[in-house]
């Protein structure tokens, strides 16, 4: 069973605020990654990180900041929210082996929702 | 570039029956396969993986052959069951390519008992 956390699981919030969303993983992993997941259910990768002091943004053009000041911390932060943010954010970690496949773990999810 | 592409959903079944979910890449490189599934409300979980070409990978009553000459990688099961409603992500992650991991658009299904 993976150890990745991810909190809050669910939260609402109003339009301008700041969050930040948790994820943090057990594991060792060098490797972690932020996807968004729309409705339709396709998955985004917005943010990465091979290690600590490395972030580099994902595929999807993201409003959202990242850190990784520890190994197993991986932030992700909104400085003002808005309604077009809402959305499942899911973060995940993976081994720097080669030898692992390259698989990833994933933690339970974060359901954002602002009004 | 590299990409997945799964069979749209959803799919319904009756429960019992047997499942095939396709899906076919496109690569370069020596890829992995995988597939994942989430159940309602939670985040993703490998359900099964295949390295090299014609590996099988199997688990839970599922299984997927990584076919090279199809580049294919369909999930199947023999005999579904209720609890497994879900969605499923079929993906590669080409290890020439910094390890990130490629999804496709995933196949909910629903089985009905």
């Amino acid at each position: 069973e993976a150890d990745i956390y991810q909190t809050p699981r669910y939260l609402v919030i109003g339009t301008g605020k700041k969050i930040t969303l948790e994820c943090s993983q057990t594991m060792g992993h060098d490797k972690m990654y932020w996807y968004q997941q729309d409705p339709g259910m396709e998955l985004h990768l917005i943010h990465y990180s091979y290690g600590v002091n490395s972030t580099e943004k994902g595929d999807l053009s993201s409003e959202s900041t990242v850190s990784r000041i520890r190994t197993e911390h991986f932030p992700l932060t909104l400085e003002s929210a808005r309604p077009s943010h809402t959305s499942q954010y899911l973060c995940a970690s993976s081994s720097f082996s080669v030898l692992a496949g390259g698989e990833q773990y994933f933690g339970p999810g974060t359901r954002l929702t602002v009004t | 570039g590299n990409s997945v592409t799964q069979m749209e959903g959803p799919v319904t079944l009756s429960e019992e029956a047997f499942l095939t979910i396709n899906c076919t890449y496109t690569a370069t490189g020596y890829p992995s396969l995988f597939w994942y599934v989430q159940y309602p409300g939670e985040g993703l979980q490998l359900l099964l993986k295949a390295t090299k070409a014609d590996d099988k990978g199997s688990n839970k009553g599922f299984e997927a052959t990584y076919r090279k000459e199809t580049t294919s990688f369909h999930l199947e099961k023999g005999s579904v069951q209720v609890s497994d409603s879900a969605v499923y992500f079929c993906a590669l992650s080409d290890r020439e390519r910094d390890d990130k991991i490629i999804f496709g658009k995933g196949t909910r299904l629903h089985i009905l008992p």
